[in-house]
């Protein structure tokens, strides 16, 4: 069973402080990991999908990693407006399964 | 970027009335739709899955006569809410699937209140 688990549940960050968010994941055959933002009340917003290890993607102060293992949202001088909830979800290959397994999500808060 | 959109945006409603909730994908196809729930400060739950054309496939615990699907285009899945109750209110957001990157984009969410 594809399994995703994200570290720190909460995380408080002070304006300018770099920081990384975690997602660890299990999955037989990764088709595809993504990175989304929600903010309170509204749908995810799409950020960023990986395909294969190695593989980095950026947007603005966002920076996206994967391994074999884990991937790594990295926030580089955050601002007030990065204050979200930051989920992490996995798509696998297992029996054409069309479905998103989700992490529980990191809420940022970022202090100006 | 891809746009999904989704009405109404909040309903209240009686208990025992049926709710409708369309979900549309407003700048490209998508084969595939879903529709989730979410309660409050926790993670997204998948409802069902829907393939245009076809009948839509819920997951476990998630009661097909109650919530009932239509894809009926390649743009366009509505979701029903039929006798809603207090206990069905809840945060209801679609989401679709665009092409062979296998990027799935999500609506704004439906706040539904049952009284």
């Amino acid at each position: 069973e594809d399994q995703v688990t994200q570290s720190p549940e909460a995380l408080r960050l002070q304006e300018g402080e770099s920081s990384s968010l975690n997602c660890s994941y299990t999955v037989s055959g990764l088709r595809g990991l993504f990175w989304y933002r929600q903010d309170p009340g509204k749908g995810p917003e799409f950020l960023f999908t990986l395909y294969s290890a190695g593989e980095e993607k950026e947007k603005e102060r966002l920076k996206a990693t994967l391994t074999k293992k884990e991937s790594f949202l990295h926030i580089t001088a955050p601002k007030p407006e990065d204050s979200a909830t930051y989920l992490c979800a996995v798509r696998g290959t297992q029996g054409g399964s069309e479905k998103l397994v989700f992490g529980k999500g990191t809420k940022l808060t970022v202090n100006p | 970027g891809a746009v999904v959109s989704q009405h109404p945006s909040w309903v209240i409603c009686k208990s025992g009335t049926s709710v409708k909730i369309e979900c549309r994908s407003l700048d490209f196809q998508a084969t595939t739709m879903f529709w989730y729930r979410q309660f409050p400060k926790q993670s997204l739950m998948l409802m069902a899955t829907s393939n245009e054309g076809s009948k839509a496939t819920y997951e476990q615990g998630v009661e097909k006569d109650k919530f009932l699907i239509n894809h009926a285009s390649l743009t366009l899945s509505t979701l029903t809410v039929t006798s809603a109750h207090p206990e069905d209110s809840s945060f209801y957001i679609c989401s679709a699937r665009r092409g062979a990157l296998d990027e799935q984009f999500f609506g704004p969410g439906t706040r539904l209140t049952v009284l």
